[in-house]
């Protein structure tokens, strides 16, 4: 069975500093992993995906994350926080073995001007 | 251009009532998804479909029904028996039929709240 835990459900940042979400998962087979951003009363659109290819994977507007396997980690970062990144955002997996997408909790970020 | 649509945005379900969620999609793709969303509790599985007439339970299914007649739309009855329906529900798809490498493409939701 796969899942994904999100540290801190609540993140704030000033303008321009460094974002941080953290997410670990648990898979017994290699997993493929998604960070995906959520507005408010919107759906949620793919931020990037890791699918066993480079470990640092680049995702839209200037989001980044890093698998790291001895960790079973998979955080997001971004340089610096723009007062449009403030959304919900969401740690998922999956693997080729199973059916289902697993979403961790969500983390909020707040951008404080 | 190519999307999820679901409808309506906003639902109002009386005591005892049966609602129906709408889920639209015209992207083709073979596998749709329902999840909850509730404050702090992120998404859920209710229902997910991998191809048509053919329905799996995800993890929280019961109070809720689904039917997949045809490949564009998957709709979603929230039963009396759903003790707790207020929440924000989002359709989701994906062009495979299995949950591999494929991202998810989501609707904008429907907010269901009880009268």
């Amino acid at each position: 069975a796969q899942s994904v835990t999100q540290l801190g459900s609540h993140v704030s940042v000033s303008e321009g500093a460094l974002v941080l979400l953290r997410c670990n998962y648990s898979s017994s087979v290699p997993p493929y992993l998604f960070w995906y951003v959520q507005y408010p009363n919107q759906g949620l659109q793919l931020l990037l995906k890791y699918t066993s290819a480079a470990t640092l994977v680049k995702g839209i507007n200037g989001f980044e994350a890093e698998f790291k396997k001895s960790e079973t980690s998979f955080h997001l970062t971004k340089p610096s926080a723009h007062m449009s990144d403030a959304a919900e955002y969401f740690c998922a997996v999956s693997t080729n073995t199973g059916n289902q997408f697993y979403f961790g909790t969500g983390t909020s970020l707040t951008v404080i001007p | 251009d190519g999307g999820i649509t679901q409808s309506p945005k906003y639902l109002f379900r009386k005591e005892g009532q049966n609602v129906t969620l709408s889920c639209e999609q015209n992207l083709n793709h073979d596998a749709m998804y329902w999840y909850r969303q509730d404050p702090g509790q992120g998404l859920r599985l209710i229902y997910y479909s991998q191809i048509v007439n053919d329905f799996q339970k995800g993890d929280i299914a019961e109070g809720y029904s689904v039917s997949r007649e045809k490949k564009e739309s998957f709709p979603l009855t929230v039963t009396s028996a759903q003790k707790n329906p207020t929440a924000f529900y989002l359709c989701a798809s994906s062009k495979e039929g299995r949950a591999t490498n494929e991202k998810l493409f989501f609707g904008s939701g429907t907010q269901l709240s009880v009268l």
